[in-house]
């Protein structure tokens, strides 16, 4: 158990609908990263918040977007959804900025779009 | 940018039979590295990770890995596999500059035959 929680575990959504994915982080941390795992490939680095802010972001487009709140929670939006989107979404939340802190993953959601 | 191989898609070992788990990386520095481990419906969990010092790398499980610069390989090992360690297994290379720049190789699914 790494104390990270995702919600919900599935969802199913059809093209051009929107969605909102949910993380709780561990206590104490101030970092979450999101994934996207595509079914049969490695976790592709979607971005990262800092204390609220976005603080980097992989080669995704605009309509995926992000919150994260002070009680450690944070979001995952996005807008006008596409087959491709269809994928396991990961948080991983860290203590702090340093490289070589552990992330912690969540179980995931899997999201399925038609 | 960082980027991750892993050669082998599936592997299968029996039981109490050795394991190694290849993974070649691209970076131009040391890079900090890392092996996670995936179950069937869980998130990531982090096996070992190498920043510094010591090539010889001792994880959770009974797993550990050999960083070797001029292969640049960091390969997984472990001496005597249980039915309990079939899963997907993911090499990933941090940016030491940039915190939130994990590259993930696309994992070795590991089947253990009785």
């Amino acid at each position: 158990e790494t104390g990270v929680t995702q919600s919900p575990t599935h969802l199913i959504k059809t093209r051009g609908q929107q969605v909102t994915l949910r993380c709780s982080s561990q206590s104490g941390h101030n970092t979450v990263s999101w994934y996207q795992q595509a079914l049969g490939q490695g976790p592709q680095f979607i971005f990262q918040y800092y204390r609220e802010e976005e603080n980097g972001r992989g080669n995704f487009p605009p309509r995926f977007s992000g919150l994260q709140f002070p009680n450690y929670s944070s979001e995952l939006n996005v807008n006008a959804l596409e087959l491709d989107d269809s994928a396991l979404y990961l948080c991983a939340s860290s203590p702090g900025q340093n490289p070589t802190d552990t992330q912690y993953f969540g179980p995931g959601t899997r999201l399925t779009v038609l | 940018a960082q980027s991750v191989t892993q050669p082998d898609i599936h592997i299968t070992v029996s039981e109490g039979a050795s394991l190694e788990l290849r993974c070649n990386y691209s970076y131009g520095a040391t890079p900090y590295l890392f092996w996670y481990v995936q179950s069937p419906g869980q998130g990531l969990q982090l096996l070992l990770k190498y920043f510094s010092g010591d090539t010889l790398v001792q994880g959770i499980k009974g797993f550990e890995a050999e960083f070797k610069r001029s292969q640049s390989s960091f390969n997984l090992r472990k001496p005597s596999v249980h039915w309990s360690d079939a899963a997907e297994y993911f090499c990933a290379v941090g940016d030491r500059y940039n915190n939130n720049d994990m590259r993930f190789g696309a994992g070795t699914r590991l089947t253990v035959k009785p």
